[in-house]
């Protein structure tokens, strides 16, 4: 089945460290996106990446990075810059601009 | 910026009772709307979305939305809920062909049977 995977779901992280979460995508999709999902926050927007090679920072960049070496793969990494970083983090694809987004199952990540 | 403001953070119902989630957009442009859901312990899926064409647009589930161009609105509906529709309800907007997507900060909805 054609879909997003995240991994892992649950990760945790001492302070000081960064960490890496992982996005796969199966579905062929030009557009990849990492959100953070915070209680009464909805989803925010943290980098997204319309094809290889490129990305954009979104609305709370700061304290993450990306990269787009490959197509369906879009891994995020929260360094030790990003001073709030325990919450749920969602990635997600499209296929243009003008289509609806897919979703993963997320990774929750919690700080030690 | 374009923000997206859902006027509800926690809705309860009882079973049969009708639904109206209310979300308005800042953007003037041109637009696409979503409206997504997330059951208990599940992903994000989409609800339905809004293009262009008929304002009154079905989802799945019963659910429609109408966007109202003039109030920036594009509220959510369903004339009587079941207690699985319990889940937090998001409304997103993005320009035309544009790959960026806002979101709303969500409606936990509630249906007690």
């Amino acid at each position: 089945d054609g879909g997003i995977t995240q991994s892992p779901k649950y990760l945790f992280r001492k302070e000081g460290q960064n960490v890496t979460l992982s996005c796969e995508q199966n579905l062929n999709h030009d557009a990849m996106y990492w959100y953070r999902q915070d209680p009464g926050q909805g989803l925010r927007l943290i980098y997204y990446s319309q094809i290889v090679n490129d990305f954009q920072k979104g609305d709370i960049a700061e304290g993450y990075s990306v990269s787009r070496e490959k197509k369906e793969s879009f891994p995020l990494t929260v360094t030790s810059a990003q001073k709030n970083p325990t919450a749920f983090y969602l990635c997600a694809s499209r296929l243009t601009g003008s289509q609806p987004q897919h979703f993963g199952d997320g990774t929750r990540l919690s700080i030690l | 910026a374009q923000s997206v403001s859902q006027h509800n953070h926690h809705v309860i119902l009882s079973e049969a009772a009708s639904l109206e989630l209310g979300c308005n957009y800042s953007y003037g442009g041109t637009v696409n709307l979503f409206w997504y859901v997330q059951y208990p312990g599940q992903h994000l899926q989409l609800l339905l979305k809004y293009f262009s064409g008929d304002p009154l647009v079905k989802g799945i589930k019963g659910f429609e939305a109408e966007f109202i161009k003039s109030k920036f609105s594009f509220n959510l509906r369903k004339p009587s809920v079941q207690w699985s529709d319990t889940a937090e309800y998001f409304c997103a907007v993005s320009r035309s062909n544009d790959y960026k997507l806002s979101f709303g900060a969500g409606t936990t909805v509630t249906v007690r049977a």
